[in-house]
């Protein structure tokens, strides 16, 4: 199946300052990519929707400025958390959907702010 | 608006029994389904999906899952369980004529093999 790579796996940063966090579709090109947030033994949430080549769409309650999304390539979608606070610790996950059938998962992000 | 409802958070069965993990949706038009496999501090895992065609589909790691229209369900059926099995089970939904949007997970179930 089609390959979509997430970086880093694990991050641990301090408070107030900014993480990224990179999503790659390897072997095919992926117009629109998804970021979810993952709270503990809960489901996905969707955070936005990332667009290449134009701005992120967000779901309601989604802070775009705390939370950038940029797309700038068919293959490259990146996430900063700009200065984050301990409550911004989870799992983040990015998917690309193929032939807008079933959606490919990266490995996922687990951030930590100390 | 797509919805999927898992009813059940945990699952718990015996290693070498058959195991059932519960789905149903909700679409307006004809949905795509799917069911992924979370390992711990991993991202999803595809399992396997229906699109169209034999309502019995057969995914990865010998599961299978049967797409019953009547019943708008979708449940993840494997014949004898293996304590590797033990992960937590998203199912997922997409209506077909939504083109690519994300998407619609349900809450997850938690399956647990006991040796």
């Amino acid at each position: 199946g089609a390959v979509v790579s997430q970086h880093p796996s694990r991050v641990i940063c301090k408070s107030g300052t900014s993480v990224k966090i990179e999503c790659r579709s390897l072997d095919f090109q992926a117009t629109t990519m998804f970021w979810y947030r993952q709270f503990p033994k809960q489901s996905l949430m969707l955070m936005a929707t990332s667009n290449e080549g134009s701005k992120a769409t967000y779901e309601q309650g989604v802070e775009k400025d705390k939370f950038l999304i940029n797309h700038a390539s068919l293959t490259l979608s990146t996430l900063t958390v700009t200065s984050a606070h301990p409550e911004d610790s989870s799992f983040y996950i990015c998917s690309a959907s193929y032939r807008n059938t079933e959606a490919f998962f990266g490995q996922g992000t687990r951030l930590t702010v100390v | 608006a797509q919805s999927v409802a898992q009813p059940e958070d945990q699952v718990n069965v015996a290693e070498g029994n058959p195991l059932t993990v519960k789905c149903t949706y909700s679409v307006s038009g004809n949905p795509y389904l799917f069911w992924y496999v979370q390992y711990p501090n991993r991202g999803l895992q595809f399992l396997l999906k229906y699109i169209t065609g034999d309502n019995l589909v057969k995914g990865s790691y010998g599961f299978e899952a049967e797409f019953n229209k009547s019943q708008t369900s979708f449940h993840l059926k494997k014949p004898s369980a293996l304590v590797s099995d033990s992960a937590l089970y998203f199912c997922a939904v997409r209506d077909m004529n939504s083109g690519n949007t994300p998407l619609v997970f349900g809450k997850g179930t938690r399956l647990s093999v006991i040796a």
